[in-house]
């Protein structure tokens, strides 16, 4: 499969721990973001790569999230200290910055958490 | 603001008919405007974009018209098939330069057989 990949697929955590997950993007994808979705909601931008830089991050991004993509292939995102209200899909996805900033995104299929 | 407005939030349609979703935005400067697909329990995907230096684009039985006066878009769907049920998420970014993308919140459609 070469399109946009997720780990893990769900989550269920209880209130106060600590989750990572993982994205990697189409390999020669050199711009990745972050979004959230919770039901009944289009994605919400959260935070944006292109190769290692992390060029913006939105307000919604607390201080209890935090976003890596060390070697400018695949990127990881944590949650500190999660909440209920951190229940949602979480969507990656990649796309090429060649041919100016507008190319198609396209999204893994999401890590599901749930916070108890 | 930067906010997408999409509306409505549910169609129901008869197979065979036209279904038209529609989508303002508040940055002038925005300059791409893609629309999304999203089945239940899958991924988002991309079923046709316009950038504006177009009014009008089409792929077979989809179109998408841009009218950058009044800043709005809107998805045009004939001749509608059941597998055509989904939701779609229309978007914009927010300027002509950054990455990401203001998604408007979802039309459930649904095709009737």
């Amino acid at each position: 499969d070469t399109g946009v990949s997720q780990d893990p697929r769900h989550k269920i955590t209880k209130r106060g721990q600590n989750v990572t997950f993982r994205c990697d993007p189409i390999s020669e994808h050199n711009r990745l973001y972050w979004y959230r979705q919770t039901l009944g909601q289009g994605p919400e931008f959260l935070t944006y790569f292109q190769n290692e830089a992390q060029l913006e991050k939105s307000r919604l991004l607390s201080d209890r999230f935090s976003a890596e993509r060390p070697k400018g292939s695949f990127s990881t995102l944590e949650i500190q200290r999660t909440e209920q209200g951190d229940s949602a899909m979480y969507l990656c996805a990649s796309s090429l910055a060649a041919g100016g900033p507008y190319n198609e995104q396209f999204f893994g299929p999401g890590t599901r958490l749930t916070v108890l | 603001g930067e906010n997408v407005e999409q509306h409505p939030s549910t169609l129901s349609v008869q197979e065979g008919d036209s279904a038209v979703i529609k989508c303002t935005y508040s940055d002038s400067a925005s300059n791409y405007f893609p629309w999304y697909k999203q089945e239940l329990g899958k991924r988002p995907q991309l079923i046709i974009d316009i950038r504006s230096n177009v009014g009008e684009k089409k792929d077979q039985r989809i179109a998408v018209t841009l009218n950058k006066t009044a800043k709005h878009f809107s998805l045009h769907i004939t001749e509608t098939q059941p597998e055509d049920s989904a939701v779609y998420f229309c978007a914009a970014p927010r300027g002509s330069t950054l990455g990401r993308l203001y998604f408007g919140r979802g039309t459930q459609l649904t095709v009737w057989p």
